[in-house]
């Protein structure tokens, strides 16, 4: 039990286009969703946190236009990656809890490379 | 500031040794996670301690708790080279939305 699908989980395209990446709880309802980057070998960066239905909490420096959070069901999460730049090259991992006392289950992350 | 300190950052073990690694955490959280990752993989989850004295084993490698130390440790017992990867400990520090701090990550490698 408790599976979260991340998709894609490759993504190589070029400067300025925006990148979806979605977050999918299985076989629960993920009432809280969280966003994170990891740069190579360091550990892992909260970027924001979702709640179904409501706007997302970004974390300080976190650029909220430039990552588009939209949680719009309780299984569901979308990181929209906007105008992307070579810096903003990371593997990007989501994960889902049922609940604030419940434990995050996380996806299987994105590697997202901008040339 | 909310911190969590593992160490140390890097370790090289032979097979068959026995080693610790250590969590020290600010938070005032009674729930400790400890998560594995392989090069180019998200996390696994290996153990999640609940209370003061928890301890939780899976083979070869054994997690315990002291809330009041604000300290757990992840102890390996003879290690074999499977158990290389990069190893987090993660405080929750609750709130409404349930949110956890990561470590900066203990790099295992076990040679031959």
């Amino acid at each position: 039990g408790a599976v979260v699908s991340q998709h894609p989980s490759r993504v190589i395209c070029k400067s300025g286009t925006s990148v979806k990446i979605e977050c999918r709880s299985l076989d629960f309802q993920a009432t809280t969703m969280f966003w994170y980057r990891q740069f190579p070998k360091k550990s892992l960066m909260l970027m924001a946190t979702s709640n179904e239905g409501s706007k997302a909490t970004y974390e300080q420096g976190v650029e909220k236009d430039k990552f588009l959070i939209n949680h719009a069901s309780l299984t569901l999460s979308t990181l929209t990656v906007t105008s992307a730049h070579p810096e903003d090259s990371s593997f990007y991992i989501c994960s889902a809890s049922a609940g604030s006392n419940q434990p995050q289950h996380f996806g299987d992350g994105t590697r997202l490379s901008i040339l | 500031e909310l911190k969590v300190e593992q160490n140390p950052l890097f370790l090289s073990m032979q097979e068959g040794k026995n080693y610790t690694i250590y969590c020290n955490y600010s938070t005032t959280s009674d729930r400790l996670y400890w998560y594995r990752q392989d090069p180019g993989k998200s996390l696994e989850s290996l153990f999640v301690l609940l209370s003061n004295g928890a301890v939780k084993q899976e083979g070869r490698l054994m997690a315990s708790l002291d809330t009041k130390a604000r300290l757990s440790t992840l102890h390996i017992t003879a290690a074999v080279h499977d158990l290389s990867a990069t190893y987090f400990c993660a405080s929750y520090y609750g709130g409404s939305q349930g949110n956890l701090i990561f470590g900066k990550g203990t790099k295992l490698s076990v040679k031959p």
